[in-house]
């Protein structure tokens, strides 16, 4: 069965720190990427998406994530967070092949120190 | 602005009370998901609707049910909620025509069983 995972379940950083998250994936075949976040008291919202193309993709609020097909990995980065940041921040991928379904990693909890 | 809208945001409801939750969506989508999340944990699918195609997942319990009377619109039916049904519930919306699966989600309904 196809999987998500994301190791880092809470990160606390200091504001300036830079940010990486990592996401891993179990599946074969052609996949969309995406991370979504979910700041306080609000909805999920799409930060970026890969689909094809350049393997560095960039979001909003400064993030980017990097696509390397090799190690079936997405990890989100950013090179210098704000508290606003501090949210929970999800990977999810969509198996091309098989459904056009969402599978969701369990979600990383990033906590920024003002 | 095109969106995804769920009432109502908070639920309050008894042990074994019927609640139904809705949502409806401005974006024309012919996809519409029901998630289950509970704290710090990923978006757990529920059902989703394809068109009128009502897909179910597996490990649903029967407790859950779901009707989309028309496009715009869809109903979460929790026939006896139980303590452990307690979850924020978010409805999210994709169309599987050129847009590569994004979803797009609502705000969610908080849900308490008292």
């Amino acid at each position: 069965a196809q999987s998500v995972s994301q190791h880092n379940h809470h990160v606390i950083l200091s504001e300036a720190a830079s940010l990486e998250l990592g996401c891993n994936y179990s599946y074969g075949g052609t996949v969309n990427l995406f991370w979504y976040v979910q700041y306080p008291g609000q909805h999920l919202q799409l930060l970026l998406k890969y689909f094809s193309g350049d393997p560095l993709v960039k979001g909003i609020k400064g993030f980017e994530a990097e696509f390397i097909k090799s190690k079936f990995s997405f990890n989100l980065r950013k090179p210098s967070v704000q508290w606003s940041d501090t949210a929970e921040y999800f990977c999810a991928v969509n198996a091309m092949d098989s459904s056009y379904k969402l599978i969701f990693g369990s979600g990383t909890r990033l906590l920024v120190r003002p | 602005d095109a969106m995804v809208i769920q009432n109502p945001r908070y639920q309050v409801t008894q042990f074994g009370k019927p609640v139904t939750l809705s949502c409806s969506q401005t974006l024309n989508h012919n996809v519409m998901y029901w998630y289950q999340q509970k704290s710090s944990q990923a978006p757990k699918l529920l059902f989703h609707y394809y068109d009128k195609d009502f897909n179910n997942e597996a490990d649903t319990p029967d407790n859950f049910q779901s009707r989309r009377p028309n496009t715009s619109f869809c109903f979460l039916d929790i026939r006896s909620p139980g303590l452990g049904d307690a979850a924020m519930y978010l409805c999210a919306t994709s169309r599987t025509s050129g847009s590569f699966y994004e979803q797009f989600f609502g705000p969610g309904t908080r849900l308490t069983v008292l």
